[in-house]
């Protein structure tokens, strides 16, 4: 099974800043890497696939990048609504796999 | 508009059975792969199963083989996860979610207790 490791585990940042988020693999995922983020109380909202792609409706101010087994997601400037717990997922073998979560919270 | 809705979780003693259901509207729901995922509190996401669009093929996690069985009526729209012999330790919310390599669209989410 591929591991996904996110880091850090907690980032407190202030609104205005920028995050900047990490997933590695255990071993290479090529492309097949999405993103999601989850408010408490909610289901997860994709944001970015197959590494960089941006979803439907998702600001340009997310965006994804990395390949193999390095990847990031880079939130240019951070609002008020974008604090939240942030998710990797992997899809490789018929098996799919989550990152443990980054918690993005206000400094 | 996409739209998933969970049914059927509640409280089950360790050893019983649910069966739950996600209603799906606003897309062609035979055209795409369907999945369970789910989320102990305060926890992260784990995958649990999938099936692809015409209900031939299903994945399943290992903590849930051989217990877990999903399936799908594409007349009715509807996705299923039979769960038998549940432990403490499948107490989750079950979301179902749409996608091949990724979920683009997730439901609410329903609550299953397994407790005695």
């Amino acid at each position: 099974e591929i591991v996904l490791t996110q880091s850090p585990g907690t980032l407190s940042l202030s609104p205005g800043e920028r995050a900047t988020l990490s997933c590695r693999a255990s071993q290479s995922v090529a492309s097949y890497l999405a993103w999601y983020q989850q408010k408490p109380g909610q289901a997860p909202r994709l944001l970015i696939y197959g590494a960089s792609s941006r979803a439907t409706g998702i600001p340009d101010r997310f965006s994804g990048s990395g390949s193999g087994t390095d990847f990031t997601l880079t939130i240019s400037r951070l609002e008020p609504e974008d604090f939240a717990v942030y998710y990797c997922q992997q899809y490789g073998s018929s098996s799919y796999t989550f990152g443990q979560g980054t918690n993005l919270e206000i400094k | 508009e996409v739209q998933l809705v969970e049914s059927g979780g509640g409280l089950v003693q360790p050893g019983g059975s649910l069966r739950l259901s996600c209603a799906a509207s606003g897309f062609t729901f035979s055209s795409f792969w369907m999945h369970w995922v789910r989320q102990a509190p305060g926890k992260g996401l784990v995958w649990v199963s999938r099936i692809n669009s015409d209900g031939s093929s299903t994945t399943y996690a290992d903590s849930v083989k051989g217990r877990f069985t999903i399936s799908r009526d594409n007349a009715k729209n509807t996705l299923y996860l039979q769960m038998n012999s549940l432990r403490v330790e499948d107490t989750a919310v079950y979301y179902c979610a749409r996608g091949g390599n990724h979920f683009d669209s997730w439901g609410q989410g329903t609550l299953v207790t397994v407790s005695s």
